[in-house]
């Protein structure tokens, strides 16, 4: 089975400061790797996924993820933090031969400081 | 096109009661998936449905169960309850459910309270 780490279940940052949220996959096999985004009282959007096309993906909202094998990371960076990014971020895998069954990390609450 | 509807969207029961929760897909959509949110916890899968059968299944109790209908609406049922079940039930939906690529749709969630 897959399993997915999380590094910093809180992170702050300035406003206009870069954001990186880390995300270490353990996978045997060439893995799909998502980010999901949720916003206070709503539900999970997708930033970004990765499906081998490109190392390097970019999202909505100005957010990118870069593919490592080397490190198993797919690491979501913003090289500019705003108010509205304020969220808890999902750093997901996913497998599955009969369907899909999706591993999620516990999660980074992002606080963007004025 | 609508989203994911999930209902209702608050719960309140108390230990032993059962509870059943809806979720009504994207129309179109054939998939339908449940995960449990807590803190701490993040998203943990329970089950996935497609076609009214059950294709995949979390590491959760018998007490969760599910059932899909032809219409694709899902249904989770969670019997005993007990009070470490309170959490943030949610359904995603995807198209086909079988493309390990595909997006994930999610619904609000329904807030399970266990007193």
């Amino acid at each position: 089975a897959q399993s997915v780490t999380q590094l910093g279940s809180h992170v702050s940052v300035s406003e206009g400061a870069l954001v990186l949220l880390r995300c270490n996959y353990s996978s045997s096999v060439p893995p799909y790797l998502f980010w999901y985004v949720q916003y206070p009282n709503q539900g999970l959007q997708l930033l970004l996924k990765y499906t081998s096309a490109a190392t390097l993906v970019k999202g909505i909202n100005g957010f990118e993820a870069e593919f490592k094998k080397s490190e198993t990371s797919f690491h979501l960076t913003k090289p500019s933090a705003h108010m509205s990014d304020a969220a808890e971020y999902f750093c997901a895998v996913s497998e599955g031969r009969t369907g899909n069954q999706f591993y999620f990390g516990t999660g980074t609450s992002l606080t963007v400081i004025p | 096109k609508a989203g994911v509807t999930q209902t209702p969207r608050y719960l309140i029961k108390t230990r032993g009661q059962q509870v059943t929760l809806s979720c009504s897909p994207i129309s179109g959509h054939r998939s339908v998936s449940w995960y449990q949110q807590t803190p701490g916890q993040g998203l943990q899968f329970l089950f996935e449905y497609f076609s009214e059968t059950q294709r995949n299944k979390g590491n959760f109790p018998g007490r969760f169960s599910g059932r899909q209908f032809s219409n694709s609406r899902s249904e989770m049922n969670v019997s005993t309850l007990e009070l470490g079940d309170s959490a943030l039930y949610l359904c995603a939906s995807s198209l086909t459910g079988t493309a390990l690529n595909e997006k994930l749709f999610f619904g609000s969630g329904t807030q399970l309270s266990v007193l």
